[in-house]
């Protein structure tokens, strides 16, 4: 089955700075490549996708790039703030119709 | 629009009891359905997921078992409680193909 890996497992940043987050996934039959923001005790929402036929995608301060030929894509967040600190879910789909997840980073945005 | 509905918030149960943990959507049909459980609030680990009526297909051995009794209704179920139960179960679903999933508000599950 599908296994994707995620990194680094925490981050922090100071208020301002990027964040980069890193997934690796091994099914190369896998198209399409969401990302998930999850506050504290709350449900995973999405944040933005991206599907195998396309290389970058961005929406305002977020964007997420895939190199299928690597088989990973990354989330990249510009001008944090910290009302991002969350944990982020990096998820492929695969299969007949299963999401699997990455373990979760947990971005820690300081002010 | 879409909706889904979990419940309960949050349970706190006895080890060796049973469990019912109930999910439903509305405002969509055919609906894939899932399971997750998230323990120590990381990691989304999938459970169970439905691609239709009385369809269950398992990810992970385990002490749980699911239904699906009508289209938009997933049950999560156990008959015996064990500690490592504990955790935190987010229903979801989607649309076949490339699509987002949605997902419920969550129960937190503690067992004492």
């Amino acid at each position: 089955g599908e296994n994707v890996e995620q990194h680094p497992s925490t981050l922090s940043v100071q208020e301002g700075d990027s964040a980069v987050i890193k997934c690796t996934y091994s099914d190369s039959a896998s198209n399409y490549f969401p990302w998930y923001k999850q506050e504290l005790g709350k449900r995973p929402q999405l944040i933005i996708d991206i599907r195998s036929n396309v290389g970058e995608k961005k929406d305002q301060r977020i964007a997420v790039t895939l190199n299928k030929t690597a088989k990973h894509f990354s989330l990249h967040i510009t001008e944090t703030q910290p009302e991002d600190s969350a944990v982020y879910f990096c998820a492929a789909n695969t299969g007949y119709s299963t999401l699997t997840f990455g373990k979760g980073t947990m971005l820690l945005v300081s002010p | 629009s879409q909706t889904i509905h979990q419940w309960p918030a949050t349970l706190v149960q006895p080890v060796g009891s049973p469990l019912s943990l109930e999910c439903t959507v509305e405002g969509t049909s055919n609906p894939n359905l899932y399971w997750y459980r998230q323990a120590a609030g990381r990691g989304l680990q999938l459970l169970f997921y439905s691609v239709g009526i009385g369809q269950i297909s398992s990810e992970v051995p385990q002490n749980l078992s699911a239904s699906r009794p009508q289209d938009r209704q997933f049950i999560l179920s156990s008959k015996k409680l064990l500690l490592s139960d504990s955790g935190f179960y987010l229903c979801a679903w989607r649309l076949q193909g490339d699509t987002e999933a949605f997902f419920g508000q969550g129960t937190r599950l503690t067992v004492v």
